[in-house]
């Protein structure tokens, strides 16, 4: 398997640009999990699905972030427009949840480095 | 909402000698995982525990949950320059909508040869 597959893996853009983040969670997987990685705030998770449905968005941080889940193979999580604040990490991570499996890890991506000018 | 706090924040150990990382949490532990970072990629699974008292161990590394589940340890045994990275704790709250974690804030470890 090829794992959690993110792109791009680097993006840098200006202030004010749209800038979309996209992730292929591991197949068969049914939760899919977004987090940013700054050096001030850690990881943070920003929102996570369940069967392609959004369960908990509460770390998403405002309104110019946005995220889809449009089938099981596929996520975006776009920022419109963007801020120099904005420049982090963000991962993508997979999991297999429920039942039995409710507390199986989460397989994370190599993460987007996304640095805003 | 859940707090996480590791410690220490960093450490250097020489080669060969023991470590051993804290992970602390405001809320009891349902589920406690353990990764590991290198920069510049993403989180490596290491293990995770449930049950109070429990202990796993991989290779060099072992991870304990202690009796009350509000805390673990990771204790790596005569680390190796390949033990370099940085170390997060992960946890799941009873309250958690199905297996959403809090992170800590990461323990960097750096092993001179």
């Amino acid at each position: 398997d090829a794992g959690v597959i993110q792109s791009p893996r680097h993006e840098v853009t200006e202030m004010g640009q749209e800038v979309t983040l996209r992730c292929k969670p591991i197949s068969g997987h049914n939760s899919l999990f977004w987090y940013r990685q700054t050096m001030m705030r850690g990881l943070e998770l920003l929102i996570y699905f369940n069967n392609n449905v959004p369960i908990d968005d509460s770390g998403m941080p405002e309104d110019r972030f946005s995220a889809k889940m449009p089938n099981a193979s596929f996520s975006t999580l776009k920022i419109q427009p963007s801020e120099p604040r904005d420049s982090a990490v963000y991962f993508c991570a997979s999991s297999l949840a429920g039942g039995l499996s409710w507390y199986n890890e989460q397989f994370f991506g190599p993460g987007t480095r996304l640095t805003v000018l | 909402s859940q707090e996480l706090e590791q410690s220490p924040q960093s450490l250097i150990v020489q080669e060969g000698k023991n470590l051993t990382i804290n992970c602390t949490s405001s809320k009891t532990l349902y589920g406690l995982y353990w990764y590991k970072q290198k920069y510049g990629e993403g989180l490596i699974f290491l293990m995770m525990l449930q049950k109070g008292g429990e202990e796993k161990s991989h290779e060099k590394i072992t991870a304990k949950l202690d009796e009350k589940k509000q805390q673990s340890s990771l204790h790596i045994t005569a680390s190796q320059p390949s033990h370099a990275g940085i170390y997060l704790c992960g946890a799941t709250t009873r309250e958690a909508a199905g297996n959403k974690l809090t992170f800590g804030g990461g323990t960097r470890v750096l092993v001179k040869p």
